[in-house]
């Protein structure tokens, strides 16, 4: 069975200032996807950003980067000029890919992202 | 619009009464599934289904029913509930077809649950 692990429940930021979350998972799959979701007072879950384990290049949105270390199954996610709406909740979640298996979303603990004025 | 719809977006009910939160989709997605939330523990699978007709259970089925009469709607039943199924749950959807790449999973607004 695949676990995602968030160890820190807690992290605050400086408005503009870069942020990183980390995220490890562990599993014995070769083909998945990581995946960071945001998920904000209106509780909405939102996509901030996807890596396909076949990709070596990082993935990024905007002010959204990962360091996907593929060997050390680490996937962290950097935030760059922290704005005010980026306080969320966000989710570090895996999910294996084969044909014919459940899509599952295997999502760690969430941790919780405040960002200061 | 794209969109997963759940209703109710707020339920107080009391413990033995029957209860189905309806989650329908207009994406055409053939994956869907449900999960509930809970503090420290993240988001759980609870039931998907593949397709039509198609349906299994996840992490944590216990408690739960789901059917799948037609693609678009997938709806959660509680036949008993109990309050410790008091939780935030979310209903997501997804295109799945043989032999083509995931593509991005859309969650409904979610559904706050309390069973006292």
């Amino acid at each position: 069975a695949q676990t995602v692990t968030q160890s820190q429940p807690e992290m605050s930021v400086q408005e503009a200032e870069t942020v990183t979350l980390s995220c490890t998972y562990d599993t014995s799959e070769n083909n998945y996807y990581l995946f960071w979701y945001k998920q904000p007072p209106s509780r909405q879950m939102i996509l901030v950003i996807r890596q396909e384990a076949y990709k070596q290049q990082n993935a990024t949105e905007n002010r959204f980067s990962v360091n996907f270390q593929k060997a050390a199954k680490s996937f962290s996610l950097k935030i760059s000029d922290s704005q005010l709406g980026d306080t969320a909740m966000y989710f570090c979640a895996f999910m294996k890919w084969r044909d014919g298996a459940n899509s599952k979303l295997t999502f760690g603990k969430g941790i919780t992202l405040s960002v200061r004025p | 619009e794209a969109q997963v719809t759940q209703n109710p977006r707020y339920l107080i009910t009391v413990t033995g009464k029957k209860l189905t939160v309806t989650c329908s989709q207009n994406m055409n997605h053939e994956y869907m599934s449900w999960y509930r939330q809970d503090p420290g523990l993240g988001l759980r699978q609870i039931y998907y289904s593949m397709n039509v007709e198609v349906t299994d259970k996840g992490d944590v089925p216990e408690g739960y029913k789901v059917s799948r009469k037609e693609k678009r709607n997938f709806p959660l039943i509680l036949e008993s509930p109990s309050p410790n199924q008091t939780s935030l749950y979310f209903c997501a959807s997804s295109r799945y077809r043989v032999g083509s790449l995931y593509t991005e999973a859309f969650f409904g607004q979610g559904t706050r649950l309390t069973v006292v």
